[in-house]
């Protein structure tokens, strides 16, 4: 049981440059999220999914795509990359809403755009 | 959802019980208030959350006050391992309450030897 994982790890952009940021949980779990933490703050919601097909926008959307087309798989797509994009990525999971039931964590997705 | 305040940062020595406070004046019936921890930029981890019932798990304790405006985080007898960014967070129940939590600057709780 491995959890929620992320890959890549780590990450250097272009300016322009697009890439996807996987995320995978083996836990059959119906809400997914993505959240990003820039230096010294708090997480910040991008998307998220109550379930496969179903997704929506959170707090900071913006040059961000996602999509869900199996209860396990919730990638990340960054079209043509800004510096501002530069951050950790943290996906998580959690099997009802994350208000009954707690959020599981991957360990992050370092991104830096040059 | 209701704001937090917490602390910038705390320092608590190691064996000795750690206790967070969170202010959530505004806090209305039905949001719960719920604690995660970040270890050294690894991904948040769930401790414990609550409605108006002090909770008590296997990591930590939960006091919420009678009013519910304000709630304490108490590690029992903190470890080095217990040094992280601590966030309190009020949510409730909107829209099916599927859009995740939202997470503060929280508190960096700084265990000494």
């Amino acid at each position: 049981n491995a959890g929620v994982t992320q890959t890549p790890k780590f990450r250097i952009l272009k300016i322009g440059q697009s890439m996807t940021l996987q995320c995978a949980q083996d836990m059959n779990h119906n809400y997914m999220y993505w959240y990003r933490q820039d230096p010294g703050m708090g997480l910040k919601l991008i998307y998220y999914s109550v379930g496969a097909g179903i997704t929506d926008k959170g707090e900071v959307p913006n040059g961000y795509n996602v999509s869900r087309s199996t209860t396990e798989d919730f990638p990340l797509r960054l079209e043509l990359a800004a510096p501002s994009q530069t951050s950790v990525y943290f996906c998580a999971s959690s099997r009802t809403s994350g208000i009954t039931g707690e959020l599981f964590f991957g360990e992050g997705s370092r991104l830096t755009v040059l | 959802d209701a704001k937090t305040t917490q602390p910038p940062s705390m320092d608590c020595a190691e064996g000795r019980a750690a206790n967070l406070p969170c202010n959530h004046s505004t806090i209305s019936g039905n949001e719960y208030v719920y604690w995660y921890r970040q270890i050294h930029s690894q991904g948040p981890q769930y401790i414990i959350h609550g409605l108006k019932n002090n909770e008590t798990n296997e990591m930590a304790s939960l006091i919420i006050t009678e009013d519910r405006k304000s709630s304490t985080l108490i590690l029992p007898h903190a470890t080095l391992r217990d040094t992280a960014v601590y966030y309190c967070i009020v949510r409730g129940y909107s829209g099916g309450g599927a859009d995740g939590l939202t997470f503060g600057k929280g508190t960096h709780l700084i265990i000494q030897p």
